[in-house]
């Protein structure tokens, strides 16, 4: 059964190092979504990516976030500076394209970052 | 703007019970309704689905009705089992973008 994978599963980090996650979505999958959820809340929407191309970024925290999916296959996300206040599951999806309007997002196991 | 809220966790219930889960949102338009599941161990996953007003999804014994008078989407079911011990997450869709609730924990004794 094709998944979502991400890598790694667990980061540790100090306060002011950079991190990057990576996401590899299921086969054939066009959309790519970012999430982070903080422990005790849903997952809130970072990043939307169409193929190479951001569709929907207003909640991404642009002075220290960055999302790029180059070839419209696999995405990283990154984070430069790291602060105590990023320290959250990031979870990937993805979602095919299809004809009638409900896509549904598969989901990957997340990467659980602690910040120091 | 759009949110979804849904009770405090954590349900404990005993097998065999029956399960409730609140779940009201608010939003312009006419969003998509749907129920995530998180069990130990596994990925976020959809449990089921409404697009419209008085459809119900169902799956695995879990039922929601879309009831856009009340702007509701309870999950319930008539008879919990050990293994649906999980993290149940009510969301809505608007455009392409997914809102989550807080989650709510069940815990489901023998």
């Amino acid at each position: 059964e094709a998944e979502v994978a991400q890598s790694p599963r667990y980061k540790i980090t100090e306060k002011s190092q950079a991190v990057a996650f990576w996401c590899d979505p299921i086969s054939g999958h066009a959309t790519l979504y970012w999430y982070r959820q903080i422990l005790g809340q849903g997952p809130e929407l970072l990043v939307q990516f169409q193929d190479e191309s951001v569709v929907d970024d207003s909640q991404l925290p642009k002075d220290r976030f960055s999302a790029e999916r180059l070839k419209g296959v696999d995405s990283t996300l990154k984070i430069q500076p790291a602060e105590l206040g990023d320290s959250a599951m990031y979870l990937c999806a993805s979602s095919s394209v299809q004809a009638d309007s409900y896509n549904e997002q598969f989901f990957g196991p997340g990467t659980r970052l602690t910040v120091l | 703007g759009d949110s979804v809220t849904q009770m405090e966790g954590p349900v404990t219930l005993s097998e065999e019970a029956c399960l409730t889960i609140n779940c009201t949102y608010t939003a312009t338009g006419y969003p998509s309704l749907f129920w995530y599941v998180q069990y130990p161990g596994e990925v976020l996953q959809l449990l089921l689905k409404a697009t419209k007003a008085d459809d119900k999804g169902s799956n695995k014994g879990f039922e929601a009705t879309y009831r856009k008078e009340t702007t509701s989407f309870h999950l319930e079911k008539g008879s919990v089992q050990v293994s649906d011990s999980a993290v149940y997450f009510c969301a809505l869709r608007h455009t392409d973008k997914l809102i989550f609730g807080t989650g709510t924990r069940l815990q489901v004794f023998p």
